[in-house]
Order: structure tokens, then C-alpha cells, then sequence
């Protein structure tokens, strides 16, 4: 079975301020991992993912994670928070050989991110 | 434009009275799901579709049902739901097929009941 720990369920950073948010998933096969976004009253939008490809991944909005099997970790990365990043943030795994009722994301429980003035 | 459309956006409905909230998408995906949000709980499946009349349970399908006539459409249905359904309800679709690559998702719904 995969899972994904996401430490702490809110992060505060400044305007300017490196955002870093932590993952940490558990898999027995190599992953594909996943950062979603949700910003309030809406749906999630994938902010990045990686599969199998170069192990640090770029995505929307300036943010970026790196896939580190040795820490088994995927933490998202953005090196100066903006107001319009304040949202909810997702990390998910999913077996990339899979099928059937393994074919599906499994999600952390979220981290919420606040940016100061 | 691709998209997965979810309707009702909101709804408030009283115990035990039957509800549908629909799903549909316009990617032509074989991969379907319903997943629910509660805080501090993350996103959680309910139920998924591999393809066309091809339905299975996630992880919390007790109390929902779901059907797939057709490609495109993934309806939710609560036949006496109860106070614990409360909860913001994600439609996602995915391809390849039988393969969790990026899921797509709907605005959401957001169900109270009373």
C-alpha cells in the first residue's frame, strides 16, 4: 500500500520568503508523485508532478520539488512567496504500474499555506 | 476547453432524501472518481469507473452509489443520505487508461446534510 505524510497541517511564511512544504510518501515500487493546489472555493489543480523522468520537476507559478528516493520525499519548493500563493496544497502518490483498484491517487492531508504581508 | 463539470456547486438537503450529483467530462477519459474532502482527513476515493459500465469501491463507499452509461458522465448518488455525508465532494478524470496518471478535477460540491 502507498501512502504520503505531510507534516503540520498549516505553514506561515512572509512576502519574499522561501516557501518550503514537506512530503514524505511510502511506496514498494517506484512512485509517481504528485503537488496539487487548491485555492479556496475551487477545485485542485496540479501544480507538478514527476514520473519517473528528471528528478527535479518544475511546475506552475515558479514552484518546483525534487524527488529524493534515498529520503523518500518530494517536498515543493518556491523561493519567494507570493500573497496569491495562500491556498491549500496537496501532495499524492500513485503506482504507475497499477491497475484496477490500485489505479488511484492517494492524497496527504493537506497543508495550508499563509503568506504574511 | 477541457473540463470537468460537477453540478450542483452547493447543496442542502435533510436527511434520508435521495440525491444525485453529477460528473461530466469532455477529455474523452476512460478513468473516473469521486473522492471526498474533509479537514485534516486529506482527500479520500469513494468510488471509481475504469471505463463505461466498469465501477468499483474506494476507500469510503459505504452510503454512495455510482453508475457509467456513458464515457463522459459519472453520477453520485446518495440514497438516504445522513449527517456524516456533510463533506465537499471532487470529481476527477484521468488517462491513460486504468492508470492514475494527472487526474483532472471539478470545481467541487459542497453538501450539507441536515
Amino acid at each position: 500500500a502507498q501512502s504520503v505524510t505531510q507534516l503540520g497541517s498549516h505553514v506561515s511564511v512572509s512576502e519574499g520568503a522561501l516557501v518550503l512544504l514537506r512530503c514524505n510518501y511510502s511506496s514498494s515500487v517506484p512512485p509517481y508523485l504528485f503537488w496539487y493546489v487548491q485555492y479556496p472555493n475551487q477545485g485542485l489543480q496540479l501544480l507538478l508532478k514527476y514520473t519517473s523522468a528528471a528528478t527535479l520537476v518544475k511546475g506552475i507559478n515558479g514552484f518546483e520539488a525534487e524527488f529524493k528516493k534515498s529520503e523518500t520525499s518530494f517536498h515543493l519548493t518556491k523561493p519567494s512567496a507570493h500573497m496569491s500563493d495562500a491556498a491549500e496544497y496537496f501532495c499524492a502518490v500513485s503506482d504507475p504500474l497499477a491497475t484496477g483498484a490500485n489505479s488511484k491517487l492517494t492524497f496527504g492531508k493537506g497543508i495550508t499555506l499563509s503568506v504574511r504581508p | 476547453e477541457a473540463q470537468v463539470t460537477q453540478n450542483p456547486r452547493y447543496l442542502i438537503t435533510v436527511t434520508g432524501k435521495k440525491l444525485t450529483v453529477t460528473c461530466s467530462q469532455n477529455m474523452n477519459h476512460e478513468y473516473m472518481s469521486w473522492y471526498r474532502q474533509d479537514p485534516g482527513l486529506g482527500l479520500r476515493q469513494i468510488y471509481y469507473s475504469m471505463n463505461v459500465e466498469v465501477t468499483d469501491k474506494g476507500d469510503v463507499p459505504e452510503g454512495y452509489k455510482v453508475s457509467r452509461k456513458e464515457k463522459r458522465n459519472f453520477p453520485l448518488i446518495l440514497e438516504s443520505p445522513s449527517p456524516n455525508q456533510t463533506s465537499l465532494y471532487f470529481c476527477a478524470s484521468s488517462s491513460p487508461r486504468g492508470r492514475a496518471y494527472e487526474q483532472y478535477f471539478g470545481p467541487g460540491t459542497r453538501l450539507t446534510v441536515t
